[in-house]
């Protein structure tokens, strides 16, 4: 099965500057990342998610990147802000284009970003 | 905006308890999913549902473990005999598959204690 290993497990950043976060995949055939930010004591929340027909997706402060021959992907934000901190997982699937829905998302260990004022 | 709603939001159980975790996925949604996390790790796949019927299931959703569609609107998991391990936060999900963005919407968690 899918294997999905993310790091850092912890980053902490003076607020305005960048933070990327790394992940990386075992099967080839994943062809779905979803980026996924949790605040304490809620559920994921989707932020960004990139398919493997593109190598880049941008919207606004986050962006993300997939290398598909390295089985790479990653999270970057831009000019954080305090309302980043949070936990961040990255996911792999592989989504059935043709059935519609995702199999189950295998996600990262997660990363604890922490925004310093 | 629609969400996933799931109820309780916590429960504490005795070993060996039957439980129930209930769940309201996004009206027009068609895939459901369990999830659970275990306090401090990453959020593991328990159970993907479609068109009545269990489509995925990982190696943590054994024979103790059953999902139920029982009306239009709700999405059930019961644990048969809870155990220890069984602690953790469940989280319910959503998708609504073809023609949708693919996004998961996930509910807000129901947490279990299990003593």
């Amino acid at each position: 099965g899918e294997n999905v290993e993310q790091h850092p497990s912890t980053l902490s950043v003076q607020e305005g500057d960048s933070a990327v976060i790394k992940c990386t995949y075992s099967d080839s055939a994943s062809n779905y990342f979803p980026w996924y930010k949790q605040e304490l004591g809620k559920g994921p929340q989707l932020i960004i998610d990139i398919r493997s027909n593109v190598g880049e997706k941008k919207d606004q402060r986050i962006a993300v990147t997939l290398n598909k021959t390295a089985k790479h992907f990653s999270l970057h934000i831009t000019e954080t802000q305090p309302e980043d901190s949070a936990v961040y997982f990255c996911a792999a699937a592989l989504y059935l284009y043709s059935g519609g829905g995702a199999d189950g998302l295998t996600f990262g260990k997660g990363t604890h970003l922490i925004i310093q004022p | 905006e629609p969400e996933v709603t799931q109820t309780p939001s916590h429960q504490v159980t005795q070993m060996g308890q039957e439980v129930i975790l209930r769940c309201v996925p996004i009206s027009n949604h068609l895939y459901f999913y369990w999830y659970r996390q275990i306090l401090g790790q990453k959020v593991e796949f328990l159970v993907s549902f479609y068109n009545n019927e269990i489509s995925e299931k990982s190696e943590i959703f054994d024979d103790q473990f059953s999902v139920e569609r029982p009306d239009g609107s709700n999405f059930t998991l019961k644990i048969r005999s809870t155990k220890l391990e069984d602690s953790a936060m469940y989280f319910c999900a959503s998708t609504f598959g073809l023609g949708g963005t693919g996004e998961l919407f996930f509910g807000e968690g129901s947490r279990l204690t299990v003593l």
